[in-house]
């Protein structure tokens, strides 16, 4: 069965912290992306990645950077989170033209 | 942006009935895609159908594309309690980014 993991559900961080969230899918897909999920505005593009080491932004890229050094894993960086980044973040993988495979979500909440 | 837009926001329904939900969107596609969420939890993937497609069936689920109109709508027929979600489309417009509009609530009453 197709499995993306994220690796924490619930975080609770402090303004300034830098936050890891990573991201693992077993589906050896090219593509992997990540979005954050607000009430209103639907799922915003942060970044996303065609290949290894590649990424692209998205619509919304400030305040985020992204890594990924292989195929399946691609973790989100938010380098010293702010208190506006509090929001649910979902990755996502694909297979080029194919649907997307979500993670469970991982909710962010900045004090 | 490229996101779409559903309409409507949300939608209560009783048990039985059909539930219709639309998606407009702004520049042509590759395909466009509807997914479902239940609270809290990620987006599963319910449908896709091309841009030269323009009605796709899946079970319950009647999914039409009209690009002339830049719009798409997603039927779910004999609706269930268990079909109460949140409904996203999401188009594909370059091959690997998908833009996800901001959803329609559904609420199937038993």
């Amino acid at each position: 069965d197709v499995k993306v993991t994220q690796s924490s559900r619930y975080l609770v961080k402090r303004t300034g912290e830098k936050v890891f969230l990573e991201c693992v899918q077993d589906m050896d897909h090219e593509n992997m992306f990540w979005y954050r999920q607000d009430p209103g505005l639907g799922l915003r593009l942060i970044y996303f990645s065609y290949d290894v080491k590649m990424k692209e932004k998205g619509d919304i890229p400030e305040g985020y950077s992204v890594s990924r050094e292989k195929k399946e894993r691609f973790s989100l960086i938010l380098e010293s989170a702010s208190t506006n980044q509090t929001s649910m973040y979902l990755c996502a993988s694909s297979l080029g033209y194919g649907e997307l495979f979500f993670g469970e979500g991982s909710r962010l909440t900045v004090l | 942006s490229q996101q779409g837009e559903e309409d409507p926001q949300a939608l209560s329904i009783q048990e039985g009935e059909n539930a219709t939900m639309n998606c407009s969107y702004k520049t042509s596609i590759n395909n466009l895609q509807w997914y479902r969420q239940n609270s809290g939890r990620g987006l599963v993937h319910l449908i896709l159908i091309r841009s030269n497609e323009r009605e796709k069936h899946s079970g319950r689920l009647r999914v039409t594309l009209d690009t002339s109109k830049k719009s798409s709508s997603l039927l779910i027929t004999a609706s269930r309690a268990a079909d109460t979600a949140s409904y996203f489309c999401a188009t594909d417009h370059t091959g690997n980014q998908f833009y996800f509009g901001t959803g329609t609530s559904l609420t199937v009453i038993p």
